[in-house]
């Protein structure tokens, strides 16, 4: 069984300045780790994947995140956020034996990012 | 390309009764995947279907079901209808390899009253 724990329901940031959403995963297999984004209204959209290699993995819109094995953790970053950036944030995981693709995902509850002017 | 379409978009029904909610993958797409996301919630995957079969499920009662049409679109099943269905209804598609990107649709919001 997975699990996906993100930290922070809400962030509040000014507009500008860095920001970084927490989150952490549970388990007993290898695993694929995604951030989807959530505007109002509207479905999930990708951010940015982990699959292999390199630990640092960088996305659409200037956000990248860093994959950290020994703390499972999958933390997401920006150096600088806009207005636009104001959404819910997602991540996500997936199994890697899944025989099935990547389509079956446990996702987190979520962080609402607001950007203040 | 219209990416993946759902309809309706809104839906209000009463505890007991039955809903249908439909999908169109984006075009090339033969795999659909079905999630509920409860307000304040995460998405929680429903099940997927792939060559008009379903191909995995996650922990949902029976009262839901699906059907996967020759040209791939989808529909979801809820019957017997409980408060605790309300939610966004979420279809997502993708090609099916273990690589390929979902793509999901803007949600049915199902609300029972």
């Amino acid at each position: 069984a997975q699990s996906v724990t993100q930290l922070d329901s809400q962030v509040p940031v000014f507009e500008e300045a860095p920001v970084e959403l927490r989150c952490n995963y549970s388990s007993s297999v290898s695993v694929y780790l995604f951030w989807y984004v959530q505007y109002p209204n509207q479905g999930l959209q990708l951010l940015l994947k982990y699959l292999s290699g390199s630990t640092l993995v960088k996305g659409i819109n200037g956000f990248e995140a860093e994959f950290n094995k020994s703390q499972t953790s999958f933390h997401l970053r920006k150096p600088s956020v806009h207005i636009s950036d104001t959404a819910e944030y997602f991540c996500a995981v997936s199994d890697v034996k899944s025989n099935f693709g990547n389509e079956k995902l446990t996702f987190g509850t979520g962080t609402r990012l607001t950007i203040i002017p | 390309d219209a990416g993946v379409t759902q309809s309706p978009t809104h839906l209000i029904k009463t505890r007991g009764q039955q809903v249908t909610l439909r999908c169109s993958p984006k075009s090339g797409h033969d795999t659909v995947s079905w999630y509920q996301q409860a307000l304040g919630q995460g998405p929680q995957f429903i099940f997927q279907y792939y060559e008009e079969e379903e191909r995995q499920r996650g922990n949902f009662p029976d009262r839901f079901s699906g059907h996967q049409f020759p040209n791939y679109s989808s529909e979801l099943n809820v019957n017997a209808l409980l408060l605790g269905d309300s939610a966004l209804y979420l279809c997502a598609s993708s090609g099916g390899g273990p690589n390929e990107k979902l793509f999901f649709g803007s949600g049915t919001q199902l609300s029972v009253l």
